[in-house]
């Protein structure tokens, strides 16, 4: 069963806006990754935040960590039409290596 | 170093046919991971494998799934027979200390169709 759902499942915005993309989750975890999928291509790792922490900055990419909630959002700012793709939240739990994924958002930048 | 390896990149098969997908890992890498994506699913975990040694194949759909591991740069994903639901797109990934604290690196990954 699939651990993450991301929110929304598509999402379209004009190069230069901010993206939003959210993910809930159901059990603990140890840490929560996202990665990005562009047309035909396999998954590419974007960021880990580990559960111990709160918010986690990459480039144009920050990571929200709510544990008590449950819940991850990723924030892509200033877009650019190069960052469609689809992003998939994943979870890692317990004491397993399982990454389990979400069906992921589908993201379109429009020039 | 060149990623994770896959092929075939696409694979059109008919139903009943023996389909073997391959990967190669990225070298030190020593967890492997199979994972099947299609549109009503999602990504599934299939099976993963810490130094060539099956540890969790809960995932494999049925026994007309088998992975092998012979050796740290080689894994084969094998369907015997195979039948249409099958088709999605399969792909390997690798890292170097499971999924616990490093991320995974994914092939392109290899498009199944069974008709």
């Amino acid at each position: 069963s699939q651990q993450g759902e991301e929110d929304p499942q598509a999402l379209s915005i004009q190069e230069g806006e901010n993206a939003t993309m959210n993910c809930s989750y159901k059990t603990s975890i140890n840490n929560l990754q996202w990665y990005r999928q562009n047309s035909g291509r396999g998954l590419v790792h974007l960021i880990l935040i580990r559960s111990n922490e709160r918010e986690k900055h990459s480039g144009r990419l920050r990571v929200t960590l709510d544990t008590s909630k449950k819940s991850s959002s990723l924030l892509i700012t200033a877009s650019r039409a190069a960052d469609t793709a689809s992003y998939f939240c994943a979870t890692v739990g317990g004491s397993n290596y399982k990454l389990t994924f979400g069906k992921g958002t589908l993201l379109t930048v429009n020039p | 170093d060149a990623g994770v390896i896959q092929s075939p990149r696409h694979e059109v098969t008919e139903m009943g046919q023996e389909v073997t997908l391959r990967c190669k890992p990225i070298s030190g890498h020593d967890y492997l991971f199979w994972y099947r994506q299609t549109m009503m699913r999602g990504l599934e975990l299939l099976i993963y494998f810490n130094n060539n040694v099956p540890i969790d194949d809960s995932g494999m759909p049925e026994d007309r799934f088998s992975a092998k591991m012979p050796n740290a740069s080689f894994s084969t994903l094998k369907i015997q027979p195979s039948e249409p639901r099958d088709s999605a797109v399969y792909f390997c990934a690798s890292n170097d200390s499971g999924t616990g604290n490093s991320p995974l690196h994914f092939g392109n990954g290899t498009r199944l169709t069974v008709t």
